[in-house]
Formats: structure tokens, C-alpha cells, sequence
């Protein structure tokens, strides 16, 4: 079965602090597709990145990267500098098949 | 249009009511998925859809739960006799690809928030 775990609830910073999203999963698949999304608070989800199973170099795109390690299973977020505007709830996803399997989400607040 | 549409955003019914709810996809996407998101949790996978054919209904919490789509495009999410429980919003997804190839992105619409009394 696949799974993935969010156990940060809630974050909260102070506008151009660093913070850090963990994302931690597990798979019996070999191929694999691991995906953050933002909701903010009008409720769509927002793509924010997709790795394969096959790639582990981090990314960078803006003030946001991402930090993919399988010796850990993980699949780590940093905001650099937050911004107001990055508060929003932050979901990890799965994919194997088809179907995206979600953590539970982990809400950032960031305040002025 | 542009991206995925769903209709209506906010619906409330009273226990035991039947509920419709419309997914417009993006043109041309021939995958189509449901999620549940409850409160405070992530989406949950209920069924998708490859082009009309329903592919995976592995998620459906009950018999009271239907999806179809006929024409390949427009799905419907039909709750029949709704029960406090199905209180939740219900997430449409559509992709480009088909299973298994990789830049698969899915694409999500706003939401319908079903509330049951």
C-alpha cells in the first residue's frame, strides 16, 4: 500500500524565515511519482512539482526547493524568505498507477 | 475553457437527498479522477476515468456513490440519500496522458463544498 506521512500540522514563521515542509512516503512500487500542491485558502489545488522515482537531484525554482532522498523515503520542501502570500495548506502526494495518494497536509501561516 | 470547472462551488442538502455534482475537464484530457478532501484532511481518491471508461471505482465509500461519463468529456458525481457523512468537498482532476506515461500532471478544480444537514 502506498502512504504519506505529513506530521507537521501547522507551521508558523515570521515573513523572510526560512521553513521547511516534511513529506516522508512509502511504496512497493519501483516507479513512482512523488508531487507537492498548495491549496490556499480559496480551496483549488496548485501544482507545485513532480519527480520520478529515477531522479534524485534537488530542484530549485524561485525561492522554493525541494530535496528528494529514497535512502530516507523523503521528499522535503524549503520555502527561502517566506512570504505572506506562501501561507496556504501544503500537500505531499504519491503517485504509482494512476491515483495521487495525499499526506495530510501541513498548513503554513506566515505572518508580517 | 481554461481549466477544470466544476459546478455548483457550494451545495447544501438535507439528509437523505440525492446530489449531483459536474466536472467540466480541461479540453482534450483524457483522464478524469475524483478525490474526497474532509476537513483538515487530503484528498482522498474515489474513481477515475480513461476517456468514458471508468477504469478505477476502488475509492467509492458506498453504493450511494456514482460517477459516470459518458461522452468521454462532462462527468457526474451523483450521492444518493446523502448522510452527514459525505459532508466534504469533492475535488475533479483531469490529465492529458493516459496511465503510466509520465508528464501526467493532474490538474484540479475548485471544488464542491456538499454540505448535508
Amino acid at each position: 500500500a502506498q502512504k504519506v506521512t505529513q506530521a507537521q500540522t501547522e507551521i508558523s514563521v515570521v515573513e523572510k524565515e526560512d521553513v521547511t515542509l516534511d513529506c516522508v512516503y512509502e511504496t512497493r512500487d519501483t516507479t513512482y511519482y512523488l508531487f507537492w500542491y498548495k491549496q490556499p485558502p480559496s480551496g483549488e489545488l496548485v501544482f507545485l512539482i513532480r519527480r520520478n522515482s529515477f531522479d534524485e537531484q534537488n530542484e530549485i525554482s524561485g525561492r522554493y526547493s525541494w530535496n528528494f532522498q529514497k535512502s530516507t523515503s523523503s521528499f522535503n520542501f524549503t520555502i527561502t524568505a517566506s512570504q505572506v502570500v506562501d501561507s496556504a495548506v501544503y500537500f505531499c502526494a504519491l503517485r504509482g498507477f494512476q491515483k495521487l495518494v495525499f499526506g495530510t497536509g501541513t498548513r503554513l501561516l506566515v505572518s508580517p | 475553457g481554461a481549466g477544470v470547472s466544476q459546478s455548483p462551488r457550494y451545495k447544501v442538502a438535507k439528509r437523505g437527498q440525492d446530489v449531483a455534482l459536474r466536472c467540466d475537464p480541461i479540453s482534450g484530457h483524457v483522464s478524469l479522477f475524483w478525490y474526497q478532501q474532509a476537513l483538515g484532511q487530503g484528498p482522498e481518491f474515489l474513481t477515475y476515468f480513461q476517456n468514458e471508461a471508468q477504469l478505477d471505482k476502488s475509492g467509492l465509500p458506498s453504493d450511494r456513490f456514482f460517477a459516470e461519463r459518458p461522452e468521454g468529456s462532462v462527468s457526474t458525481l451523483k450521492i444518493q440519500r446523502t448522510q452527514q457523512e459525505d459532508s466534504a468537498v469533492y475535488l475533479c482532476a483531469s490529465s492529458l496522458a493516459i496511465r503510466g506515461e509520465a508528464n501526467n500532471e493532474q490538474f484540479f478544480g475548485p471544488g464542491t463544498r456538499l454540505t448535508v444537514l
